[in-house]
Order: C-alpha cells, then structure tokens, then sequence
C-alpha cells in the first residue's frame, strides 16, 4: 500500500544535527498527524493538523517542529534531540478529524539519536 | 491510571486456538472503539472497530461494555499469520472541547501463534 508515504526510513543523527522527517499522503484525507512509538510504550500523539491548520500540540518539546504546507505533506523538523528522542516516528491521515473516523497510519520513520 | 490498559502478553498459542485480549479505558466520555493490529517493525493498521452490540468480521469477535469500560477482542482457529501485536484504542474528544477526536493507543498485547 502507498495511502501513506514517510521518508527516510531510518536516520541516525547527533545531538545537534538539524533533520526533518517528510510525510504524503494519496488518499485526499483532510487530516495529519505525528505519532511516536517508544520501545515498549505505548504509541503517543505529537500534533495533528486540521486543513493544514495544527489543531493538536500534546504537549511536545519545541525541538520537536511540525509543517503543513498543504493537505497533502507534513513535516517534522528536528534540533538538537536528545538520545531519549530516538523512537519510531508515525505519520498518519485521516478523511476528517472526527471520532469514528479511521486513522491510516504511514511506514514510519526509525530515528536513532546518538 | 494508565488511559487504556491492556495486558501486554505475550500470548503463546498453537494454530487453531482461540484466544482472548482485554482491555480497559479511564475515560468514560470516550466515544469510538478500535483494535489495530502491528506486525513487527510496521504500521498499526486497522482491525475493527468496535460497537456497544458487538461485532465479528470473520474469525475476529470485539465486545465493549460501557458500564465496564471494557474491550474485548476474540480471535477464533488462530493461524499463524495471526501473530502480532494487538493495539486497543480508544478515541476521546480533544482537549478544549475541540471537535478534534484523540486517538489513546494501549501498550498492545503481543500474539504468537505456533504451529
């Protein structure tokens, strides 16, 4: 399946590297997010966009920055993260940003934080 | 309080079992039920949602008691590719009463059917 694209797969990357993760999705959804997935935890959401407007900070550290240019891409631009940053990073869309609403997740993004 | 809770496994079973997974939620305003199944190293991907009257979808029971705030997923004559990590997630109203539904994904239960 392509509904959802994220590159790159993998990134290893010092403490004060600058990074961004990119994000597509195919299937006309209105509606992005970022989650990530730590070893063992359970999977958390970062920031959700609306119509390209962020509806949805939870709370996530400033070296964390997300960008939505359109529909259709979003961004997560990264600063000198630390190495307890390093996790599975998941994108996702959905049609609406409503319950009920199914949420089709991307690949993922494995970032290494050394 | 974990938000949702599920028993984290890992569940080892022969082909042709029937298992079980449980899972609790805290908030009792938590409008939409889902399991997502991961396979290792993927995407959660969407098994079924899950309604107050219940719902199966082939080999594939769920269950919701709202007055438990309790979910419940069936797996009937298990199969191999069955193994997985299970996710119970519970969708809420965003915070500030935005219309914004948020998603709250449990630990996951891991699944490994042997032959």
């Amino acid at each position: 399946e392509t509904g959802v694209t994220q590159t790159p797969r993998h990134l290893v990357m010092g403490m004060t590297n600058k990074k961004s993760l990119k994000c597509e999705q195919h299937l006309g959804h209105n509606a992005m997010y970022w989650y990530k997935q730590s070893a063992k935890k359970p999977l958390e959401l970062m920031f959700v966009y609306n119509f390209k407007e962020q509806t949805e900070n939870n709370s996530v550290p400033s070296r964390f920055s997300p960008e939505c240019p359109n529909s259709s891409h979003l961004f997560l631009h990264l600063h000198t993260l630390q190495p307890e940053d390093s996790a599975l990073y998941l994108c996702a869309s959905s049609q609406r940003v409503v319950p009920e609403e199914t949420q089709y997740f991307g690949p993922g993004t494995r970032l290494l934080v050394l | 309080r974990k938000e949702v809770e599920q028993d984290p496994g890992p569940f080892n079973v022969p082909e042709g079992a029937t298992v079980a997974f449980n899972c609790t939620y805290s908030n009792s305003a938590s409008q939409s039920f889902f399991w997502y199944r991961q396979d290792c190293r993927k995407e959660p991907k969407l098994l079924m949602s899950v309604y107050s009257s219940g719902n199966e979808d082939g080999r594939f029971t769920a269950q919701l008691n709202r007055a438990s705030q309790y979910i419940s997923l069936l797996i009937r004559d298990s199969k191999l590719s069955d193994s997985a990590t299970y996710l119970c997630v519970v969708m809420s109203d965003g915070a500030g009463g935005t219309s914004y539904g948020k998603l709250t994904f449990g630990q996951g239960t891991i699944l490994t059917v042997h032959p």
